[in-house]
C-alpha cells in the first residue's frame, strides 16, 4: 500500500510568489494535517482537514489556506511568500480525526526554499 | 498552552552505548504521547506511542519510553544503540486535533 505521497519533492520560488503544494492521504485515511518544519525545529501545525472540513488551524498568517478534496487528498497554498516561508512542509493522514487513540503517518515532504 | 520540551539538541554515542533522551510535557491533563524518528532522507516513522495503562511503552526497534505522570516525562531509550539508530527523534503530545512537537534532538551515533 502506498504511505502519504507529496508533491512536488522539491520548490524553489521567489518571494512574493504563490506555492500549492499537494498530498494524498494513505487509502481510507480521511484526515489530512499539513505541518511546517523550519531547519532545526520540530514539525508545527498549520491545518487539519477532516472530511472536507477544517478542523484546527495553528498560529500561521492568512497567507497560509488548505482545501481538502472528495478523494481526501488536500491542498496547502501560500501567498505572497516570505523568505520565512522556507521549510520542510509535511503532509500527514490519519483515518480519522486526530482524537484519543489516533496516529498520525506521514509524508516525505516538500522542501520549500525562498529566494 | 501546551508544550513540549526536549533538553538536548545533539547526542553523540559509540555503538553499544544506553541512549536515553529527555522530553517534558506542559499538559497536566490526559495525554497521548509519541515518540517520533526521522532518519536522514527519510519521512518521519512512529516509534512508539502511551495513550493509557502500563506507563512503560515498547516500540520498534529496540525502542522503550516511561510515561511518569508526576514528572510529566516521557523520556526514550534503548539499552544498546546501533550505527543505524543515527536520527533526529522528536517527542509529541496530541493536542486539540493536531500534534504538538518539541524542537527534537539528533542523534549521532559512532561505529
Amino acid at each position: 500500500d502506498a504511505g502519504v505521497t507529496q508533491s512536488p519533492t522539491h520548490l524553489i520560488k521567489t518571494r512574493g510568489q504563490h506555492v500549492t503544494l499537494r498530498c494524498s492521504p494513505i487509502s481510507g485515511h480521511k484526515s489530512v494535517s499539513w505541518y511546517q518544519q523550519v531547519l532545526g525545529q520540530g514539525p508545527q501545525f498549520i491545518f487539519q482537514y477532516y472530511e472536507k472540513e477544517e478542523r484546527g488551524r495553528g498560529n500561521f498568517p492568512d497567507r497560509f489556506s488548505a482545501r481538502q478534496f472528495p478523494n481526501y487528498s488536500s491542498e496547502l497554498n501560500v501567498n505572497a511568500l516570505l523568505l520565512g516561508d522556507s521549510a520542510l512542509y509535511l503532509c500527514a493522514s490519519s483515518l480519522v480525526s486526530l482524537t484519543d487513540g489516533e496516529k498520525l503517518f506521514f509524508g516525505s515532504g516538500t522542501q520549500l526554499s525562498v529566494l | 498552552a501546551q508544550s513540549v520540551s526536549q533538553h538536548n539538541h545533539h547526542v553523540i554515542l559509540s555503538e553499544a552505548a544506553s541512549l536515553e533522551l529527555g522530553c517534558n510535557y506542559s499538559y497536566g491533563g490526559t495525554v497521548n504521547l509519541f515518540w517520533y524518528v526521522q532518519y536522514p532522507g527519510q519521512h518521519l516513522q512512529l516509534l512508539l506511542k502511551y495513550f493509557s495503562g502500563d506507563p512503560l511503552v515498547k516500540g520498534i526497534k529496540g525502542f522503550e519510553a516511561e510515561f511518569i505522570k508526576s514528572k510529566f516525562s516521557f523520556n526514550l531509550r534503548k539499552p544498546s544503540v546501533q550505527w543505524s539508530d543515527t536520527a533526529e527523534y522528536f517527542c509529541a503530545v496530541r493536542g486539540y486535533n493536531k500534534l504538538i512537537f518539541g524542537a527534537g534532538t539528533r542523534l549521532a551515533v559512532h561505529p
